[in-house]
Formats: structure tokens, sequence, C-alpha cells
């Protein structure tokens, strides 16, 4: 079981308004991803939790907050975005965490995000 | 992590083999090949990877060249569903920050 699940598949949100993004995974995995990925655009890296501790902020903006509130959630707080902050967000996790080998990367099904 | 270059497009006849190529000239000794496909409005899906060997599993195969700088995903049999996105990328087999950045990749189109 490879399965990584993110809610809502879809979110409408206007620019003062405080919303989150929200990643499951059941498989043991220790470390957990968020990607931005714009349309026609490859993903890019936002943030990267290993063993439950931020280990990769790609100098995200902070209307973007991550949270990881233990080994198997993670959640993308969002906060006053800005309508070119749309996009498809996608969570992953991976097993993670120190030497690690083939330490392949399993995503979701992502959220869409639309910011009016 | 090392960079990678794919042709932007390619198209395939249904039925056929895929062959997608991949630079990846600079890669490290300790740096695994990776693909990962992104069918429209999805999320990317592993397919395969490897360090060194040739490696095949129910999806595909991965050709590796000797000296590494280059490799091949081959679809055998490619279907209308294999249409997507094909992401190359290299990283680290140990890898204690677990990034992994993607290229722009090679849009896949199968024909009928």
């Amino acid at each position: 079981d490879t399965e990584v699940t993110q809610t809502p598949k879809h979110l409408v949100m206007g620019m003062t308004n405080k919303k989150s993004l929200k990643c499951e995974q059941h498989m043991g995995h220790r470390a957990m991803y968020w990607y931005k990925q714009k349309a026609k655009k490859p993903p890019e890296l936002m943030f990267v939790y290993s063993y439950e501790k931020l280990s990769i902020n790609e100098s995200v903006p902070s209307r973007f907050s991550p949270e990881c509130p233990n080994s198997s959630l993670l959640n993308l707080h969002l906060h006053a975005l800005q309508p070119e902050d749309s996009a498809l967000y996608l969570c992953a996790s991976s097993q993670g965490g120190g030497r690690t080998l083939g330490n392949t990367i399993y995503f979701g099904e992502g959220s869409w995000l639309t910011v009016v | 992590d090392a960079k990678t270059t794919q042709p932007p497009s390619m198209d395939c006849a249904e039925g056929r083999a895929a062959n997608l190529p991949c630079n990846h000239s600079t890669i490290s000794g300790n740096e695994y090949v990776y693909w990962y496909r992104q069918i429209h409005s999805q999320g990317p899906q592993y397919i395969i990877h490897g360090l060194k060997n040739n490696e095949t599993n129910e999806m595909a195969s991965l050709i590796i060249t000797e000296d590494r700088k280059s490799s091949t995903l081959i679809l055998p049999h490619a279907t209308l569903r294999d249409t997507a996105v094909y992401y190359c990328i290299v990283r680290v087999a140990f890898n204690n920050n677990n990034d992994m950045r993607f290229g722009a990749g090679t849009r896949l189109t199968v024909k009928p």
C-alpha cells in the first residue's frame, strides 16, 4: 500500500480567509513533503519534514505555514493568500530520515487551490 | 543533486515501445536515477529507479549507460493511458535532507 491521502481535493478561498490542507499516510514513512505545481510547470518543492521536524523550507512566504502533528499527518495552513498562489498542492512521503537507501517518494493526488 | 536534460515532447504509436531519453552528465557516484510520470491533473507516480545496472519492473525498463551519464526509460507496449509528462530525476542514494526536485520533463503523447 503506497497511499498518500490529501484533503480537500478542491478548495476555493478568499484572500482574507484562513484554511488548511491536510495530508495523511499510514506507510510508516518518516519524511513528508509539500510541493506546489502551477499549470504546465513541474512540481516545486516547498517544505520537507523529517521525523516531524522541518528540515527544508525553500524560502516559502510565511502565508504558507506547515505543521507536522505526528508522523502520519502533515498540514499546510494558508492565510492571506494571493490569487497567484492558486495551484495544485501535492503532498508526498518517503521512508526518509538518515541514511536511507533508494529513498522513493510517493505522492498524493493533490489539492487544487483557487484564491479569489 | 545533478541536473537532467530531457526532450520537451515525444510522440509514440499505440502498441509500440516508447523510449524516453535523459542526460545526466554530472551525475555523482552515489546518485540514483529516478523516473516519475504525471498524468494530467493527478499526482506524480513513481515508475522505477536504478543506480548503474539496468532495471525492470511491471511498468517499465530502465537502461543506464556504462558511464552513467545518460539513461533511457522504456515502456515496452505503450497505451493511450501512458500519455503523461515523464520526469527523470537524479538524487543522492543516502539523502539526509530527503529532497527531490523536478526538471521540466518530457510530455509523451501516445497516438492511436
